[in-house]
């Protein structure tokens, strides 16, 4: 199972916005609603951000939200703050398998 | 908070065997779906095994299937993952974290590092 592509870097000053892609196919993205996100500092483990593809859990700022088209889908950081500059990685089921994507650096300029 | 914590990472020689152990509240081990995952330096999180709340299922990654085995003690309020027949490309930080139904992990534990090597 091929990890799911996400460009490796994204920017934005504060108060600015970025959207990040996370790519698949049929067999994950695009079949199946269970696509997530997840936000990593370094060194820390990695935190749920947005969970069927754009429902947020308690406690995650609505800054965060989520779509998908197709076999992609994507992330929005909007009103970026410096606390959000971290890697984010998309994840999706498979059918009894799930697959990560390759991560995506964000730098707050 | 919920809080899961995981032990039993170290080194380990290539071919070696190694239990991991992950410690969550007895409400978790008792009801939730939970699973591995792991990273290796520098990588992205990688999905190792997952296993259902009465273990009459699990299902594994294709890069660990037959050398890994997840299971629970719910006496002990632990899961373990046994790792056999380990190589370099084991080296990782090995988290566990709760699957809720809608297939999102949503609780992490800190991690344990494991690190295959002579």
């Amino acid at each position: 199972q091929s990890a799911l592509t996400q460009p490796p870097s994204a920017s934005g000053s504060p108060g600015q916005s970025v959207t990040i892609s996370c790519t698949g196919t049929i067999s994950d993205v695009g079949g199946y609603n269970y696509v997530s996100w997840y936000q990593q500092h370094p060194g820390k483990a990695p935190k749920l951000l947005i969970y069927e593809v754009i429902k947020r859990p308690s406690g995650v700022p609505d800054r965060f939200s989520g779509s998908k088209s197709g076999n992609t889908a994507s992330l929005t950081v909007s009103g970026l703050q410096a606390e959000d500059e971290a890697d984010y990685y998309c994840k999706s089921f498979a059918g009894i398998k799930f697959v990560f994507g390759t991560g995506t650096k964000v730098t707050v300029l | 908070e919920v809080q899961l914590v995981e032990s039993g990472g170290g080194l380990v020689q290539p071919g070696g065997s190694l239990r991991l152990s992950c410690v969550a509240p007895g409400f978790i081990i008792s009801n939730s779906w939970m699973t591995w995952v792991r990273q290796s330096p520098g990588k992205g999180p990688e999905w190792v095994a997952s296993m259902k709340p009465d273990g009459s299922l699990q299902y594994y990654g294709d890069s660990v299937r037959g050398r890994f085995t997840v299971s629970r003690d719910y006496a002990r309020l632990s899961m373990y993952l046994q790792m056999n027949s380990l190589t370099a490309e084991d080296t990782a930080v090995y988290y566990c974290a709760t699957q809720d139904l809608m297939h999102a992990f949503d609780t992490w534990g800190r991690g344990t590092l494991v690190t295959v090597s002579s």
